[in-house]
């Protein structure tokens, strides 16, 4: 079992939709948890992070976290073409970042 | 804050060369990470330094990968005899329990893409 599990999609959302991405995790001694983008050949950009059960709302972004469950969540609103890219999500424990193999995201215009 | 810097960005290498990269941490980021990526995975942790200390190292990290960080200050990643399946982007991270965020939150740098011919 991967210690960071996500669907690998191709999600695709059309322009203005909501765009919902799901991460489970295997490690219950998770502390912190992030979501990151990355757009085709560049780095990892970071989201937001959470670290206490329930929901973080930043802009047209919220992400949501239940920790009985180990199941992390990310929310795009109103998803735009620029949205366009793999998402990310790491988990934390002891600084060392343990990542799913991303969502690739579509969004069409 | 000019954010992670990675150089070079780019590396072509034949196989049985040494290569070595650099980062520069964002300047008041007393960790320092090293990730490695491959098409269609997630970052793949490395090795982990506070100030000059390395602190963890990855069952990933052969013999061959050494990873320093003098002073405290920027890092560098060294592959002796590289192999084909060295062939990965190398991504830098950085962070401070200093910042005021409530978690201690890590910010890549461009990366260096590697390729073993």
């Amino acid at each position: 079992q991967k210690e960071v599990e996500q669907n690998s999609g191709p999600l695709s959302v059309p322009e203005g939709a909501i765009a919902s991405l799901n991460c489970t995790y295997s490690d219950r001694g998770s502390q912190s948890f992030f979501w990151y983008r990355q757009y085709s050949g560049k780095s990892p950009e970071l989201i937001m992070f959470i670290y206490s059960n329930g929901d973080k709302e930043d802009g047209r972004f919220t992400a949501q976290l239940n920790k009985a469950s180990q199941y992390v969540s990310l929310l795009i609103r109103d998803s735009q073409p620029s949205d366009s890219a793999t998402y990310l999500c790491a988990v934390s424990r002891d600084y060392k970042l343990s990542f799913g193999a991303g969502t690739t995201v579509t969004v069409r215009a | 804050d000019t954010g992670v810097s990675q150089n070079p960005r780019h590396k072509i290498t034949k196989r049985g060369q040494n290569v070595t990269f650099r980062c520069d941490p964002i300047s008041e980021h007393n960790r320092l990470y090293w990730y490695r990526q491959t098409l269609g995975q997630g970052p793949e942790f490395l090795t982990y330094f506070q100030n000059e200390a390395q602190l963890e190292k990855s069952r990933l990290l052969s013999d061959r990968f050494s990873a320093e960080r003098p002073k405290g200050s920027f890092s560098t990643l060294e592959i002796q005899r590289t192999e084909q399946g060295d062939s990965a982007m190398y991504l830098c991270a950085s962070s401070s329990p200093r910042t005021g965020l409530e978690v201690d939150t890590q910010y890549f740098g461009p990366g260096t893409r590697l390729t073993v011919l």
